[in-house]
């Protein structure tokens, strides 16, 4: 089945810095990629979504990138702010579902 | 409009003991998931419901059982609990399939001692 890689699992950065999240994903058909960011104790809420017909997509502060090639895609936030503090989860699809990576804790230092 | 509606927000039981988790979507989707979530591991599939009245296995199906009772609701049931089972619940739909965003509930906490 799909196996999805999320690194890293911690990252801390100050205010104003960049955060870059990398996931890579192990099946080939999988052309759906999400990431969902969650604050503690809510649910986890969707930021931006790719699929594998574009190589990369912008949302203001934030973008994803992805290389099918290399089975790999990212999530890079600009000018990070102390609300951007959460768990971010990178995910792929298999089939008819949704495969997570583990996680990664992103702290903006004020 | 309320999304993803799970029911309840926090349970005890002890073990042995059985529940049902309820979950509805007034978006008119048709897929549903359950999923757990666990400290370092992320989500996790229980099981999902691509339409009304189809159901299939996720990753960690053991232990559960569930319902797609009409094309709102989804239930999950835990016939016998265990402390393993101990962990957030969370129920998601989409549209279609999970080629389209997938809508979370708020997460039911579950404690089994």
């Amino acid at each position: 089945g799909e196996n999805v890689e999320q690194h890293p699992s911690t990252l801390s950065v100050q205010e104003g810095d960049s955060a870059v999240i990398k996931c890579t994903y192990s099946d080939s058909a999988s052309n759906y990629f999400p990431w969902y960011k969650q604050e503690l104790g809510k649910r986890p809420q969707l930021i931006i979504d790719i699929r594998s017909n574009v190589g990369e997509k912008k949302d203001q502060r934030i973008a994803v990138t992805l290389n099918k090639t290399a089975k790999h895609f990212s999530l890079h936030i600009t000018e990070t702010q102390p609300e951007d503090s959460a768990v971010y989860f990178c995910a792929a699809n298999q089939q008819r579902a949704l495969t997570f990576g583990s996680g990664t804790r992103l702290q903006v230092q004020p | 409009n309320a999304g993803v509606t799970q029911t309840p927000k926090f349970q005890v039981l002890k073990t042995g003991q059985s529940m049902t988790l309820q979950c509805a979507q007034d978006m008119n989707h048709n897929s549903m998931y359950w999923y757990r979530q666990d400290p370092g591991m992320g989500l996790r599939l229980i099981y999902y419901s691509a339409s009304e009245g189809t159901t299939d296995k996720g990753e960690v199906p053991n232990g559960y059982n569930v319902s797609r009772l009409n094309k709102r609701e989804f239930s999950l049931r835990l016939e016998s609990a265990a402390p393993s089972q101990t962990s957030v619940y969370f129920c998601a739909s989409s549209e279609v399939d999970p080629n389209q965003p997938q809508h979370f509930g708020d997460g039911t906490r579950l404690s089994i001692l």
